[in-house]
């Protein structure tokens, strides 16, 4: 059974900086890509970030570009997004999410991460 | 960045009636678009993939149609459960974007 569980969301100040986790188990984590998504409260989805299976290739929405950095550790199978300059509007439940060539087949429950002085 | 519209923001359907749901493309996605089920406190649930396939274990009531810039979600005869928000996702052109969601409530 496959199964994603992000932890490390926590409440920070604004400009501060939070790694977020994606523990993954249930399939062979190093083939496929893995993204992070986001909800803010009320709202819609956004995509935030994918890593390519090796984690040679990564790409980012322009609302995060600079900021944050996706990776990933295959030998533990985990996902990890960190996240610098943080803003209140990066306010949101982050959710790890696997790809099925660009379609995402399986999400974890998301972390919250709350942005606020 | 391609937007993805969708219609109507709100669809008020009476169980066993057939709903349609709109998703546009700012420009030419091909055929690389997903449709998402969202109930509330729910992660996301993968329903059609690729424009028309359905993904593993989605029930034959949800289809999905359309290439380029116009795509459909169809709910053939709304159950229960059905009632959700759903989301497009191209993933033809980066960055990968969403649909604001279509939410169904019953009518």
């Amino acid at each position: 059974e496959v199964q994603l569980l992000e932890s490390g969301g926590d409440l920070v100040q604004p400009g501060g900086s939070l790694r977020l986790s994606c523990a993954a188990s249930g399939f062979t984590f190093s083939s496929f890509g893995m993204a992070w998504v986001r909800q803010a409260p009320g709202k819609g989805l956004e995509w935030v970030s994918v890593i390519t299976g090796s984690g040679g290739t990564t790409y980012y929405a322009d609302s995060v570009k600079g900021r944050f950095a996706i990776s990933r550790d295959n030998s533990k199978n985990t996902l990890y997004l960190q996240m610098n300059s943080l803003r209140a509007e990066d306010t949101a439940i982050y959710s790890c999410a696997r790809s099925l060539n660009g379609a995402y087949d399986y999400w974890g429950q998301g972390t919250l991460v709350t942005v606020s002085s | 960045e391609i937007v993805m519209t969708q219609s109507p923001a709100t669809l008020s359907v009476s169980p066993g009636e057939r709903a349609t749901l709109s998703c546009r493309a700012s420009q030419s996605v091909n055929s690389k678009l997903a449709w998402y089920q969202q109930k509330p406190g729910q992660a996301p649930r993968l329903l059609i993939y690729g424009a028309s396939t359905r993904a593993t274990d989605i029930p034959a009531r949800f289809s999905g149609s359309g290439s380029g810039t116009e795509f459909t979600l169809t709910i053939s005869s709304l159950q229960s459960e059905d009632f959700a928000v759903y989301y497009c996702q191209q993933y033809n052109n980066w960055p990968r974007t969403f649909g604001q969601g279509t939410k169904t409530e019953i009518k």
